[in-house]
Order: C-alpha cells, then sequence, then structure tokens
C-alpha cells in the first residue's frame, strides 16, 4: 500500500531555532517533493528529490533510499517560515501521487 | 514568465449542478496534474495529463474528468455535485517527460469550488 507519514503535525518553535521536519514512506519512489503552503493556500515547490541533498538558502532537504525517509531542514528560522510543508511522494509501482498530512509550522519571533 | 494560471478563482455551485474548472500552464510545459484540497482528507491527486493524455488517475469517482487541449491548457469538470466536492482544486504543470522522469511541479493559485 502506497503510504505517506509526516512528523510532526504542528511545530512551534523561536526565532533562530534548527528546524526539522521528518517524511516516511512505505515502498520504492521515483520521486519525492517538498512543497510549502502559506495561509491563502499558494502551494509552492521547495524540493524535488530523488537521492541525496538539496540546499536552497537556509533550506535543506535530504533522502534516505535505503531507509526510506527524507527530512526537511530550516536553518536559522524567522517567522516568515511559518507556513504549512507538506511531503509528496511519486511511487514507481503505479505512479501515483500520495501527500503527507503537512506539518503546521510557526516560528515566534 | 508567466506561472500557472487557474479560472474561475472562486466559484459557487448548488448540489447536482456540473462545473468545469480551467488551467493554463507554464508555458512549455506539457504536464498538467490536478489536486483537491480539503481540511478533512488534505491534499489529494485527481489526474495526470501529458501531451493530451491521461497519464495517471487517482481514486475520485466517474464524476471527476478531465482533459487536456493541444495547446497544453487543461480542463476538470465535475459532474452532479455534492456537498463533499467543496474543496480548493489546485493545477500544476512541469517539465515531465514522455519516459516518465518527474520535474519539478509548479503550482496555480487553485480554485475554491464551494457547494451548496
Amino acid at each position: 500500500k502506497n503510504e505517506v507519514e509526516q512528523s510532526p503535525q504542528n511545530l512551534t518553535a523561536q526565532e533562530g531555532e534548527f528546524i526539522t521536519i521528518n517524511c516516511s514512506y512505505s515502498v520504492g519512489i521515483s520521486a519525492l517533493h517538498w512543497l510549502q503552503q502559506h495561509p491563502g493556500g499558494g502551494i509552492v515547490s521547495l524540493f524535488m528529490l530523488s537521492s541525496g541533498k538539496k540546499k536552497h538558502g537556509r533550506l535543506i532537504a535530504t533522502i534516505n533510499i535505503q531507509e526510506k525517509h527524507s527530512s526537511l531542514h530550516i536553518t536559522a528560522s524567522h517567522p516568515r517560515d511559518s507556513a504549512v510543508y507538506i511531503c509528496a511522494v511519486r511511487f514507481d509501482r503505479d505512479d501515483k501521487i500520495i501527500f503527507g498530512k503537512g506539518t503546521r509550522l510557526h516560528i515566534l519571533p | 514568465k508567466a506561472g500557472v494560471t487557474q479560472t474561475p478563482r472562486y466559484l459557487i455551485k448548488t448540489r447536482g449542478q456540473q462545473v468545469t474548472l480551467s488551467c493554463s500552464p507554464i508555458s512549455g510545459h506539457r504536464s498538467v496534474s490536478w489536486y483537491q484540497q480539503t481540511p478533512g482528507q488534505g491534499l489529494q491527486f485527481l489526474f495526470e495529463y501529458f501531451s493530451e493524455t491521461q497519464r495517471n488517475k487517482g481514486n475520485f469517482p466517474g464524476r471527476f474528468s478531465g482533459r487536456q487541449f493541444s495547446n497544453s491548457r487543461s480542463e476538470m469538470n465535475v459532474s452532479t455535485l455534492e456537498l463533499g466536492d467543496s474543496a480548493l482544486y489546485l493545477c500544476a504543470s512541469s517539465l515531465r517527460s514522455t519516459s516518465g522522469r518527474s520535474y519539478e511541479q509548479y503550482f496555480g493559485p487553485g480554485t475554491r469550488l464551494t457547494v451548496t
């Protein structure tokens, strides 16, 4: 069965803290996406990964194919990082895309 | 380069009616995917089109259908609307290749559908 588990569901942190959001999936994938959704609905694609690690500014995404796990890290977090972060996985066997439930991040100034 | 556009942005319909939503992808993108987002179920994949062909379909009833035109613009249709169809409908475009390799997706602002 294609499953995607994301944790934590909610996360509140102080400005400047290092943030980690996790995503685990059940079977083989062809790609994993990290998305950001701000209040009001707009979704921005942050990263697309099939292996290794990617970095963009203060954001870092890693994926471990053997462990079927990905992490999104935010360094030096800022209130403007407050948003819902969603992991989306495209599964190999049926090419379907399944989304995690999302992590609601709130960074306090 | 213009982003993904969706029309209309907001829509109110009555149970039993049908609705058509439109998505114009980024120029040069041949793949368009549609998603439904609700507070209860989160984001769910509806279908994906590439070069006018449906490549993949999520687990939604046959009331949900779509198509893609030769200019890559896509429409989705929901017939016999139910209250549970109230949702934000998002489309995303990408460069996805004929071999199936995935590329980054670019999302539109969404159409918020309310069914009364």
